[in-house]
């Protein structure tokens, strides 16, 4: 059974600072996967899809890397700046479940001026 | 385009009353997902339909639920009867495919059952 995992659960940065947020799971038979942003009372944007295939995708200042083999994916946010606090949410598809997305709990970012 | 819509943005009900929820997915996407977000489980799929027919309803939580796709352009969840623990933020989302492109949102019905 998939399993994703984001950790940490919230993190806090000083405006300008590059940071990582993490994502693992535990099948690594997928075919992409997912970074979303949700900001307090919306729903989920979704910021970069990466295919099993990639090894990085990029959008502005947002990176995103996969790791097929350890099960890893992060996000980089290069010069974070305080329109970029919402909680980021990883998740991929289920083998054969086409439409099912397992998402991981998030990880709450707040980026102080 | 506008975007996915859903309606209404916040339902407050008491336990035992029928709950509808509204969907209006992005033209021309084919597949439309219902979600339901809560702390304690995080983002969970109730149901998804590809063309109008309900695919993989194995999420939905018990025979109170129910979902119904009559065109395109329109989808409903409905909850007979609502109890506490169907309080929740329940999103539709969107998408030309399954897993394989990227799924939109919409901004979610904020659900409290008294």
């Amino acid at each position: 059974k998939q399993e994703v995992t984001q950790i940490p659960a919230a993190l806090s940065v000083p405006e300008g600072e590059n940071l990582v947020l993490n994502c693992s799971f535990t099948d690594s038979a997928i075919y992409n996967l997912q970074w979303f942003r949700q900001d307090p009372g919306k729903g989920l944007t979704s910021l970069l899809l990466i295919q099993s295939s990639q090894r990085e995708q990029t959008s502005g200042r947002l990176n995103a890397s996969l790791d097929k083999s350890s099960g890893r994916s992060t996000l980089y946010i290069a010069a974070s700046q305080p329109g970029d606090s919402a909680t980021y949410l990883c998740a991929v598809p289920v083998v054969d479940q086409g439409g099912k997305l397992i998402f991981g709990q998030g990880t709450e970012l707040s980026v102080k001026p | 385009d506008a975007g996915v819509i859903q309606s209404p943005r916040h339902e407050v009900t008491e336990m035992g009353q029928e709950v509808t929820l509204r969907c209006k997915p992005i033209s021309g996407h084919d597949y439309l997902f219902w979600y339901r977000q809560t702390m304690m489980r995080g983002l969970e799929l109730l149901i998804y339909f590809n063309n109008n027919v309900p695919i993989d309803d194995s999420g939905m939580p018990e025979d109170r639920f129910s979902a119904k796709m009559p065109n395109a352009s329109f989808s409903t969840l409905k909850i007979q009867p609502s109890e506490p623990r169907d309080s929740a933020v329940y999103f539709c989302a969107s998408s030309t495919d399954t897993g394989h492109k990227k799924l939109f949102f919409g901004s979610g019905t904020q659900l409290s059952v008294l």
